[in-house]
């Protein structure tokens, strides 16, 4: 059975920096796109990255410069590192594992607060 | 604001039919048959429900259905159950620098 579970979020401060991590099960990350998905409260979806099962990834213009997704193999997770963080990146990050230009498998998520 | 254009709530009785409408452009909806429907529960991780327009994962009961005219996709629930009841989205591959764009979502009560 395929899971992904995500992990890392909190209360974090304007301006400041952290890692989301996406363990994986049931499927290896290294041969699949691998996406984040952001939801703010009460509001609708929102793609913000992928890493493709090359190594090479693509971001939303929103968090351009300011996020970086990586993976590590060797423990099949896939990372979102989130800095100079906003007050509208206050969100439930979902990971979400690619099928054929649809989002297949999709984590519980885990809550991001930017708070000042 | 979302890219899509959803209704904000749809509703109805239980056996009844539904349909929730997703409005795009020709750069996402209308240029690619990569529109998607996702299902999401309260408090839960959202659930592919349909693919590629109108192609159902496994699992899925063929109570779904979906279609897509122009740069307008739709979610047809046939057979309403309780169990339907959920926030349906949907999503758009919208070419490769923008990728995805999703609507607002549609909460769907089943009265």
């Amino acid at each position: 059975e395929v899971q992904v579970v995500e992990s890392g979020g909190g209360l974090v401060q304007i301006g400041e920096s952290l890692r989301l991590s996406c363990a994986a099960s049931g499927l290896t990350v290294s041969t699949n796109h691998m996406s984040w998905v952001r939801q703010a409260p009460g509001k609708g979806l929102d793609w913000i990255s992928v890493i493709y099962s090359g190594g090479n990834s693509h971001y939303a213009d929103s968090v351009k410069g300011r996020f970086t997704v990586s993976r590590d193999n060797s423990l099949n997770t896939v990372y979102l590192h989130m800095n100079n963080v906003r007050h509208d990146d206050t969100a439930v990050y979902y990971c979400a594992r690619e099928g054929y230009y649809n989002f297949e498998s999709w984590g519980q998520g885990t809550l991001v607060t930017v708070s000042s | 604001q979302s890219a899509l254009t959803q209704p904000r709530s749809v509703s109805g009785s239980p056996g009844q039919s539904v349909t929730i409408s997703c409005t795009g452009t020709s750069s996402d909806v209308g240029g690619y048959n990569y529109v998607s429907w996702y299902q999401q529960r309260p408090g839960k991780a959202p659930k592919l429900m349909i693919y590629n327009v109108s192609k159902r994962p496994s699992g899925v009961p063929d109570r779904f259905s979906g279609s897509k005219s122009g740069n307008t996709a739709s979610l047809t629930i046939s057979g309403l159950q309780a169990e339907d009841e959920a926030d349906y989205f949907c999503c758009s591959y919208a070419g490769s620098y923008i990728y995805w764009v999703f609507g607002g979502g549609t909460k769907l009560t089943v009265l």
